[in-house]
């Protein structure tokens, strides 16, 4: 079974911090997925990668495979980046394994 | 825009009072899922369709049943809700299976939120 491990756990940045998330895996994949979730609220898929590099906006996600680790990047923060990122990861099943989330709080 | 609904965005049920959650879909995708979600934890596989195939996941309790009538839509039923049964239900699809060269993304829809009292 696939261990995903995300840190930090929580993050306080001030507004226009660049962030980063990172995440590893312990079993080679065919995907990770990076997730976002607002307080009680549903799941936004921000990125799917499967090697390099994505960019969307001021997010940018990267994987590297060799080493099963990917990170999360926000750059110029904004309070309405606060949310839980969620990395989660999908290899040769339906089933996504998930990593238990880094709380990100953006001050002004 | 193609999306997945999930209807209602809250529902309050009386312990042991029958329940139905309910997701749709615009997108056609083959395969839907439903995850239970408790507070601080990561999301948790109930079961997925693929097509009409339904796949139970192992220690999901026999409480929870579901039912897709067709491509575009799928429910989630639970025959008798207890007290650990609240949670956020989140609905997903995904086009095809995951797996090998092909991988596919998820969409998620924004979740019904269960409290049961």
């Amino acid at each position: 079974k696939n261990e995903v491990e995300q840190s930090p756990q929580n993050l306080t940045a001030q507004e226009g911090e660049f962030i980063t998330i990172n995440c590893s895996y312990s079993v080679g994949i065919s995907a990770l997925h990076w997730l976002q979730q607002h307080p009680g609220g549903g799941i936004v898929s921000l990125f799917m990668l499967s090697s390099g590099k994505k960019k969307h906006g001021r997010l940018i996600a990267t994987i590297n495979i060799q080493e099963k680790h990917s990170s999360l990047h926000i750059t110029a923060s904004h309070p309405r980046d606060s949310a839980v990122y969620i990395c989660a990861v999908g290899g040769g099943s339906e089933k996504l394994v998930f990593g238990k989330g880094t709380k990100l709080t953006v001050n002004p | 825009d193609a999306m997945v609904i999930q209807n209602p965005r809250y529902q309050v049920t009386q312990f042991g009072k029958p329940v139905t959650l309910s997701c749709s879909q615009t997108l056609n995708h083959n395969v839907m899922y439903w995850y239970q979600q408790k507070s601080s934890q990561a999301p948790k596989l109930l079961f997925h369709y693929y097509d009409k195939d339904f796949n139970n996941e192992a220690d999901t309790p026999d409480n929870f049943q579901s039912r897709r009538p067709n491509t575009s839509f799928c429910f989630l039923d639970i025959r008798s809700p207890g007290l650990g049964d609240a949670a956020m239900y989140l609905c997903a699809t995904s086009r095809d299976r995951v797996g090998g060269a092909r991988n596919y993304g998820y969409t998620f829809g924004s979740g019904t939120r269960l409290t049961v009292v």
